[in-house]
């Protein structure tokens, strides 16, 4: 199974500072089309997952474009370039490559 | 607008079994595969498995092989997960969640439905 690992788990944030998360693969999730199969979900509290980034680097209908992702193979990263208040919530990526699997998800606080 | 809606709170005893639904719309049924999703309190996600509703094959993560069945309903839009005999371990919150396909993104997501499992 291709583990996902992401850090830092708990991240503080300032409101107007950037803000960053790295995810990190056990195996490379780059396809033969040349595409990377890791997005990523923010799960605000209460509320169900929702999709922010799709192939690494695709931001989802309806996402800010303060967020955004890159990386490929092995090594990805999320960035806020500046955090708002209602950001604050558990960030996951996710890979689609082998099966699916979950990292552990950081927590962002103000 | 692809919308996914899925069933109320279970609370069961030890050794029952439970079926919860996810009802999806707004695209074509057996065009996109539907995973689930396991969230024990307090946790993180967890796959857990997916059903290709065009002709129900499924796909399950080792954890819960065996334990569940996914399966699908063409003429209600309806996908279910079925758990054969319920232990403590599967008290959590379950999200039902379609994939686009092709770029094989996880959205829109359900609600999520409860499952709590008490003596």
């Amino acid at each position: 199974d291709i583990v996902m690992t992401q850090s830092p788990l708990s991240l503080p944030v300032t409101p107007g500072e950037p803000a960053s998360i790295t995810c990190r693969s056990s195996q490379s999730l780059l396809h033969s089309n040349g595409y990377n199969y890791l997005d990523w979900y923010v799960q605000k509290p209460g509320q169900s997952p929702k999709l922010l980034i799709y192939l690494a680097s695709d931001r989802a209908s309806g996402v800010p474009d303060r967020f955004s992702g890159s990386g490929s193979g092995t090594n990805f990263t999320l960035k806020i370039s500046r955090v708002e208040a209602e950001d604050v919530g558990i960030y996951y990526c996710m890979q689609a490559l082998q099966m699916w699997t979950f990292g552990q998800g950081t927590k962002v606080e103000v | 607008e692809v919308q996914v809606v899925q069933s109320g709170t279970e609370v069961k005893k030890p050794g029952s079994t439970v079926q919860i639904s996810c009802k999806v719309s707004g695209y074509i049924f057996t065009e996109y595969f539907v995973h689930w999703v396991y969230q024990a309190p307090g946790k993180g996600l967890e796959w857990m498995g997916l059903i290709d509703p065009a002709d129900g094959a499924t796909m399950y993560t080792a954890r819960f092989q065996g334990r569940v069945t996914i399966s699908a309903d063409t003429s209600k839009e309806t996908i279910y997960l079925e758990f054969n005999s319920v232990t403590s371990e599967d008290t959590a919150v379950y999200y039902c969640v379609p994939e686009v396909p092709y770029d094989l993104r996880l959205d829109p997501w359900g609600q999520g439905t409860l499952v709590t499992v008490s003596s």
